[in-house]
């Protein structure tokens, strides 16, 4: 059964880096077409998607993240990860990584279609 | 302001039916596939529906989705109790390049 644990620090300074690790179990990141994606949810609000990486490293990002946020991919841990630089308190939220479903049309993906599984969340707040 | 746009909030009887939209545009529902997560406050989002219609194994058949040109409805029949959480649709959106979350919608089963 596919498993996805999120990892990192709850508390990040501002105008610091958040960095979080996402470990999958039950599957490898590189035996599969799916990508594996990072979503934040703010305490009380609804959901928001931060970007997907696939296991040769090919990223795509929200573009209202992307001066911000770097994902990268590590096959031999199984492992994906998330950087967020120059945080702010507008970025408390949990943080949440899952499985993506891509439509592909030759070698470009034109469109996700899904997030599953999810990992549990891990809140990660701003604060001095 | 999502780009999706969803009722806050929905409820309806024990047993009775209740359908939740979201509404986007020709860039993202008019042209791809819709999905339907639930949450249950304090927990992950769940897949619900996926490609419009589709239900995951162990969703149970109360649960329906449809799509008809920029509107996507999810359905739930025989409400229970267990089934007040928060709802999202979510869908690529072309225009954007990113991938588009409704503002949820919160069931009350009363």
């Amino acid at each position: 059964q596919l498993q996805l644990q999120e990892s990192g620090p709850g508390l990040v300074k501002p105008s610091e880096t958040l960095s979080l690790t996402c470990t999958v179990s039950g599957d490898s990141i590189s035996s599969s077409s799916y990508y594996w994606g990072w979503i934040r949810q703010p305490p009380g609000k609804g959901l928001e998607w931060i970007g997907n990486v696939y296991y040769n490293g090919g990223t795509y990002y929200s573009p209202s993240l992307k001066s911000r946020v770097t994902i990268s991919v590590d096959t031999s841990k199984n492992q994906f990860s998330l950087k967020l630089s120059s945080v702010t308190a507008a970025d408390t939220a949990v943080y949440y990584c899952a499985r993506s479903d891509p439509t592909i049309f030759g070698v470009v993906v034109i469109s996700f279609n899904w997030f599953d599984p999810w990992g549990q969340g891990t809140l990660v707040t701003v604060s001095s | 302001q999502s780009v999706l746009t969803q009722p806050p909030s929905v409820s309806a009887a024990p047993g009775q039916k209740v359908t939740i939209s979201c509404s986007g545009s020709s860039s993202n529902i008019g042209n791809n596939y819709v999905s339907w997560y639930l949450q249950v406050p304090g927990t992950a989002p769940k897949l619900l529906i996926y490609e419009n219609n589709k239900r995951p194994s162990g969703i149970p058949d109360r649960f329906s989705g449809s799509k008809s040109g920029t509107s996507a409805t999810l359905g739930i029949i025989g409400l229970q109790t267990g089934d007040e959480a928060d709802y999202f649709c979510g869908t690529w959106d072309n225009s954007l390049s990113a991938w588009v979350f409704g503002g949820g919608t919160q069931l009350t089963v009363l």
